[in-house]
């Protein structure tokens, strides 16, 4: 068993729909990051968070600690929200903390 | 994009030759790392680097050497490259490590 998870690892939606993420992990983390990759094959970082809710614009994480689950959240998509989302989990604080990474994502977004 | 570059973006090499790609960043981050992406994998680390000439073997450092002769370069060298080592190569940096990654484009290679 990987030690995240994601799911759906594929996803077609409608321009406007709502959109959910699911990211589940099994070793205690420091962290949790989200990241999107296009299709030209670059990575950006969205969010870091340890806890709670970020925000930024249409663009909604959310982690609980507890229960080790994170989730992304897409408002009003749009087909240029078309990428591979990617969750990664840090380990600790240390210079040997490592980043895990999910699988990752397939959204499609259609007009 | 933060600067971050790098190169080659593709190469093609055979088996057996050596290989050396270069991660440039002109941000002055501490922290620099490789990973490497396959399909049916998340991306997986080859090694990083916590300073100059600090580095440290990841997941995957088999087959892989890397330097850091100061803060800005990070090289990443594959001795006597394998079709196995064929992949999409990322670097990314970290100013600390409570902060995000920014990470290059990629170099996608290929051993024949």
């Amino acid at each position: 068993k990987n030690e995240v998870e994601q799911s759906p690892q594929n996803l077609t939606a409608q321009e406007g729909e709502f959109i959910t993420i699911n990211c589940s992990y099994s070793v205690g983390i420091s962290a949790l990051h989200w990241l999107q990759q296009h299709p030209g094959g670059g990575i950006v970082s969205l969010f870091m968070l340890s806890s709670g809710k970020k925000k930024h614009g249409r663009l909604i994480a959310t982690i609980n600690i507890q229960e080790k689950h994170s989730s992304l959240h897409i408002t009003a998509s749009h087909p240029r929200d078309s990428a591979v989302y990617i969750c990664a989990v840090k380990d600790g604080e240390t210079s040997g903390s490592r980043l895990t990474f999910g699988e990752g994502t397939q959204l499609t977004v259609n007009p | 994009d933060a600067g971050i570059t790098q190169s080659p973006r593709h190469k093609v090499t055979e088996t057996g030759t050596p290989v050396t790609l270069r991660c440039h960043q002109t941000e002055n981050h501490r922290y620099m790392y490789w990973y490497r992406q396959d399909p049916g994998h998340g991306l997986r680390l080859i090694h990083y680097s916590y300073g100059v000439k600090d580095t440290d073997k990841g997941e995957v450092s088999d087959g892989y050497s890397v330097s850091r002769s100061k803060t800005e370069d990070f090289l990443l060298t594959l001795e006597s490259a394998t079709s196995s080592q064929t992949s999409v190569y990322f670097c990314a940096i970290s100013e600390s490590l409570a902060r995000s990654y920014t990470f290059g484009s990629g170099t996608r290679l290929t051993v024949v």
